[in-house]
């Protein structure tokens, strides 16, 4: 069945730093590509999504692009600011059908210091 | 403020209990889903509804049901409980599942404790 990998956390960073954390998805079908972040003690929020490949989504200055020949979707940010500090989960779904659940990973959680 | 509410937001009980678990979707929001966090299975989907009718089911136990009422609110009931359905339940909303436009927004979660 589909399913999402993300990288092992906890991933510690200073503040500026460049952040990358890794996403690779097994999928029957074409799916459409999500990141969501986990602020402490809050709900999921969408940070961005991509629906076909070579797409790229941002928001915040965080970018992610859809790659279909390795499978991936990774989070980059240039720049880490202590507000970033959050578990960010990569997911899955598939838009045309009857539902629309998404796959998530197992997410990771960034700490970032000052 | 996702739009979405979920009560209450802390739950304890004990083995053996049932328990009813409320989310409002955001206004204009056809379809709810609800989803499971726990340590060991991470966030797993449990439940789809769409404008009342049950539209897909994951991983749920058949001890835990749910049901969208007609003003489109859902609640997931959950009996028999046992030490591992300590979870963070989460609900989500969104206009309608089968376009690449639509976005789920997530409530803020019942934690539920069972001792």
């Amino acid at each position: 069945g589909d399913s999402v990998t993300q990288m092992e956390g906890p991933v510690t960073l200073s503040e500026e730093a460049f952040l990358t954390i890794n996403c690779t998805y097994t999928a029957t079908g074409y799916p459409s590509l999500f990141w969501y972040v986990q602020y402490p003690g809050e709900g999921l929020q969408l940070l961005l999504k991509a629906t076909k490949a070579d797409d790229k989504g941002s928001n915040k200055g965080f970018e992610a692009t859809y790659r279909k020949e390795t499978t991936s979707f990774h989070l980059e940010k240039g720049s880490v600011q202590v507000s970033d500090s959050a578990v960010y989960f990569c997911a899955l779904t598939y838009y045309g059908g009857s539902q629309g659940n998404l796959i998530f990973g197992k997410g990771t959680k960034l700490s970032v210091k000052p | 403020d996702s739009g979405v509410t979920q009560t209450p937001k802390h739950l304890i009980t004990a083995t053996g209990q049932r328990v009813t678990l409320r989310c409002s979707p955001r206004s204009g929001d056809l379809s709810v889903y609800w989803y499971q966090q726990s340590l060991d299975q991470g966030l797993q989907f449990l439940i789809q509804y769409y404008n009342g009718e049950e539209r897909a089911k994951g991983n749920i136990l058949e001890r835990f049901s749910a049901q969208q009422f007609p003003d489109l609110h859902s609640e997931l009931n959950l009996s028999s409980l046992e030490l591992g359905d300590s979870a963070l339940y989460f609900c989500a909303s969104s206009v309608e599942s089968s376009v690449s436009t639509d976005t789920q927004y997530f409530g803020p979660g019942t934690r539920l404790t069972v001792l």
